[in-house]
């Protein structure tokens, strides 16, 4: 199994400019996040979906779009890139059983780096 | 909803030495509380988590220990080696759907 996976690995984008960052993972898990990690400020939930067609806010979500089609894909979109949105995203995902998403172990992708100019 | 606080924000301890990294949560219908390991430039990895039924779970130099009344969890790492250099994450479950809230981390040296 490759477990979670992120593309890309590095990105640099001008401010105002959209791009979609990928997740996938091959684990069957119906719990996925997104999370951005800055220095000093640990990991911060900004969407979550606890299965397909189902997606719901975190705690930073503005500036970021989610859409889940799929048990196996999450793709993170920005919309207008803003230098605030520097930061290094991680997707996660996780085994669920009976609407306790997130009480299990996540397994984080390898993550991408973003730095918007 | 959840708030996860971790203190100190760095450790550095003598390798051999044991290392004590607390978090306080403020949700006290939280009933899951993990810790992650990540290294420099790598994913944050679990290395070991508790649910509220139980006050202290080991693996073999790790441990963790919850008191559910004071709203606090501790990670112990006895006899610490310059590999368990990293920074290291607490986490309380929260809300509907039990989302995790993660502290600002703690950054464990170990010197050799």
């Amino acid at each position: 199994n490759a477990g979670v996976t992120q593309t890309p690995k590095f990105q640099v984008l001008k401010t105002g400019q959209s791009m979609t960052l990928q997740c996938a993972q091959d684990m069957n898990h119906e719990y996925m996040s997104w999370y951005r990690q800055d220095p000093g400020m640990g990991l911060r939930l900004i969407h979550y979906s606890v299965g397909a067609g189902i997606t719901d806010q975190g705690e930073v979500p503005n500036g970021y779009n989610v859409s889940r089609s799929t048990t196996e894909d999450f793709p993170l979109r920005l919309l207008s890139a803003a230098p605030s949105q520097t930061s290094v995203y991680f997707c996660a995902s996780s085994y669920s059983v009976l609407g306790l998403a997130g009480a299990y172990e996540q397994y984080f992708g390898p993550g991408t780096r973003l730095t918007v100019t | 909803g959840e708030n996860v606080e971790q203190h100190p924000s760095t450790l550095s301890v003598q390798e051999g030495d044991s290392a004590v990294i607390k978090c306080t949560y403020s949700d006290s219908a939280s009933n899951y509380f993990p810790w992650y390991k990540q290294e420099l430039g790598k994913r944050p990895q679990l290395i070991i988590d508790i649910r509220s039924n139980v006050g202290e779970k080991k693996d073999q130099r790790i441990a963790v220990t919850l008191n559910k009344t004071a709203k606090h969890f501790s990670l112990h790492i006895t006899e610490t080696q310059p590999e368990d250099s990293a920074v290291y994450f607490c986490a309380g479950d929260s809300g509907a759907n039990s989302k995790l809230t993660f502290g600002k981390g703690i950054t464990l040296s170990v010197r050799p």
